[in-house]
């Protein structure tokens, strides 16, 4: 099975700030690799797939990079509504496997 | 606008059986697999399963294999989990979800509680 790990595990960030999550997976997934948001108490939102692509209605300060073994989120201007939990999931071969998350609290 | 809408959830005992349900609208739903994911309380995601459009292909994550069963019925929009020999550890929000862009739609999850 393909291992997914995220760094850092959680981090504090003030409205505005630039964030960057990192992804790893533990062999090449090419840029079989998606994003997603969830706040407490809801379901997970999609936000990009293909590593770079992001779904319709996703706000443009998303952004995503990266292929083969190492990818990476980028929140370019943090909002309020932002402040949620971040899963990466390969999806290049089953079972599909997700990344740990990463919580962005406020600072 | 996709809509997916989880039902069957409850309180099970430890070898015990349940069948979720995940009623699909504003999609044509035969034309899409269909993933289930789960979350574990205060863990974090966990994908389970995935049925292919037309039915010719399931995977399943090892923890579930030979217990659980995916399946649908496109004439009724539904898909479908059959959980049996159920443990502690298959206690969790259970979601179905499409797979269309990645898993681009998700329902709003249902309750899996395995204790006795």
């Amino acid at each position: 099975d393909i291992q997914m790990t995220q760094s850092p595990s959680s981090l504090s960030a003030s409205v505005g700030d630039r964030v960057t999550i990192t992804c790893r997976a533990s062999q090449g997934i090419s840029s079989d690799l998606a994003w997603f948001q969830q706040e407490p108490g809801k379901a997970p939102k999609s936000l990009l797939y293909a590593a770079s692509i992001l779904q319709s209605g996703v706000p443009s300060n998303f952004s995503g990079s990266g292929s083969g073994t190492d990818f990476t989120l980028t929140i370019s201007s943090l909002q309020p509504e932002d402040f949620a939990t971040y899963y990466c999931q390969q999806y290049n071969s089953f079972p599909w496997t997700f990344g740990p998350g990463t919580r962005v609290d406020i600072k | 606008q996709v809509h997916l809408v989880e039902s069957g959830g409850g309180v099970v005992q430890p070898g015990g059986s349940l069948r979720l349900s995940c009623a699909a609208s504003g999609f044509t739903f035969s034309r899409y697999g269909m993933h289930w994911v789960r979350q574990a309380p205060g863990k974090g995601l966990e994908w389970v399963a995935i049925i292919w459009y037309d039915e010719s292909n399931r995977y399943y994550a090892d923890s579930v294999k030979g217990r659980f069963t995916i399946s649908r019925d496109n004439s009724k929009n539904t898909l479908y989990l059959r959980m049996n020999s159920l443990r502690a550890e298959d206690t969790a929000v259970y979601y179905c979800a499409r797979g269309g862009s990645g898993l681009d739609s998700w329902g709003q999850g249902t309750l899996v509680t395995v204790s006795s």
